[in-house]
């Protein structure tokens, strides 16, 4: 059983460009999850997504960061025109519950903004 | 909101010695808790959990903690360090009502001296 899969595992941008990240849950896990680590943090939680819906997005920037999670395919994080500040690790979690127990996470994906 | 303490955020042991890692939590209602590792580069890997039961959880690679309802306390130990174990370790919660997301700590990283 495949764990969570991310790509890209790391990803360059310039400032001002689009940076697109994918998650793809564990086979049978329906909720997603996405959490943003910056340089000597911890985790900070972002948004929570199950199918075709945002659950919760209470950690989300207002501006520029935009989450999917569709019928299909894997769940899309998107950062438009991005900036300095977003040079950081985005991890994506999965669980099989509404209420988890355990989320399970991905290597991440590793975003510098040159 | 829930929040969690890990008290240092460097950690130092000699190989074959006690690891003690500490984490506290806030919260009026005791939380799920969770003990991740973060290698280098790498995602998060769950060491061990707390959701009900005993308060004694053992985990993997020798790892346990102990859930202190009245110390709000959520301590990781190792009796005897090992090289492999240099690595960040990050406590987190999550409301056992919601559990939509995860507070997590800043870390501790731990090197383990020869």
């Amino acid at each position: 059983n495949a764990g969570v899969m991310q790509n890209p595992r790391h990803l360059v941008r310039r400032r001002g460009q689009e940076a697109r990240l994918r998650c793809s849950p564990m086979k049978g896990h329906s909720h997603v999850y996405w959490y943003r680590q910056l340089p000597e943090e911890g985790l900070k939680f972002m948004v929570y997504l199950q199918k075709e819906n945002i659950i919760d997005e209470s950690g989300m920037p207002k501006e520029r960061f935009s989450a999917e999670f569709p019928k299909e395919g894997p769940s899309i994080l998107r950062i438009q025109q991005v900036v300095r500040g977003d040079s950081a690790a985005y991890f994506c979690a999965s669980s099989p519950l509404e209420v988890a127990e355990t989320q399970y996470f991905g290597p991440g994906t590793r975003l510098l903004v040159l | 909101a829930q929040s969690v303490t890990q008290l240092g955020s460097h950690v130092s042991v000699s190989e074959g010695a006690l690891v003690l890692l500490r984490c506290n939590y806030s919260s009026s209602v005791p939380p799920y808790l969770f003990w991740y590792v973060q290698y280098p580069n790498q995602g998060l890997q769950l060491l061990l959990k707390y959701t009900t039961g005993a308060t004694l959880v053992k985990g993997i690679n020798g790892f346990e903690a102990e859930f202190k309802k009245s110390e709000t306390s959520f301590h990781l130990t190792k009796p005897s360090a090992h090289m492999s174990d240099a690595a960040e370790y990050f406590c987190a919660v999550s409301d056992r009502n919601t559990g939509n997301q995860f507070y997590f700590g800043t870390g501790t990283s731990l090197t383990v001296i020869p």
